[in-house]
């Protein structure tokens, strides 16, 4: 099993740039999060799926980020335009509705905004 | 609501002594609670899980957790600590639908 995949592991970009990072979940997961790490705030909820549908994007910061689940092995954060405070480091976890325990964690994005 | 509190930031214990990372909890009805460890530039591995039973859960690499309800408190623990140990640990607990609510973590330092 190769684990929850993410693409890229690094990304600099700068301010204004629209960035996409990218995610495909251990197969059969039919729930997928997307969380932010930063020093100031943590580990952070964005958003997450189950069955490809959006449950909960309470903690998406602002309408500059959004996500997509297309299908059950895809998905998509994009944030446009990105900002310096964008900066972190985005991980992507995915766990089967028979285990709500234990989430499986992709190994992250690294995004600098300049 | 639920939530964890990690109180220390940083855990420094030489190799080989024991080591504990303090978690306390608030939570409305049964605490759900985890631990979960991030080695440098990995993502987050579970290490174990208390939902039931046993007050003492053991888990991966040798770490174990005692749940505590009066103190309502889930300290993680090892008999005996590796250079290895050496990462950021988590304290997560279960909300009443699908998320976990993750403390701010504690970075455990193993000297030599």
């Amino acid at each position: 099993d190769a684990g929850v995949i993410q693409s890229p592991r690094h990304e600099v970009t700068e301010m204004g740039q629209e960035v996409t990072l990218r995610c495909k979940p251990i197969s059969g997961h039919d729930y997928l999060f997307w969380y932010r790490q930063t020093m100031m705030r943590g580990l952070e909820l964005l958003i997450y799926f189950n069955n490809n549908v959006p449950i909960d994007d309470s903690g998406m910061p602002e309408d500059r980020f959004s996500a997509k689940m297309p299908n059950a092995s895809f998905s998509t954060l994009k944030i446009q335009p990105s900002e310096p405070r964008d900066s972190a480091v985005y991980f992507c976890a995915s766990r089967t509705s028979g285990s709500r325990d234990e989430q499986f964690f992709g190994p992250g994005t690294r995004l600098t905004v300049l | 609501a639920q939530s964890v509190a990690q109180p220390e930031d940083q855990v420094n214990v030489a190799e080989g002594n024991p080591l504990t990372v303090k978690c306390t909890y608030s939570v409305s009805g049964n605490p759900y609670l985890f631990w979960y460890v991030q080695y440098p530039n990995r993502g987050l591995q579970f290490l174990l899980k208390y939902i039931t039973g046993d007050n003492l859960v053991k888990g991966s690499y040798g770490f174990e957790a005692e749940f505590n309800k009066s103190q309502t408190s889930f300290h993680l623990k090892k008999p005996s600590a590796l250079v290895s140990d050496s990462a950021l640990y988590f304290c997560a607990v279960r909300d009443w639908v699908d998320k976990l609510i993750f403390g701010t973590g504690t970075r455990l330092q193993v000297f030599p």
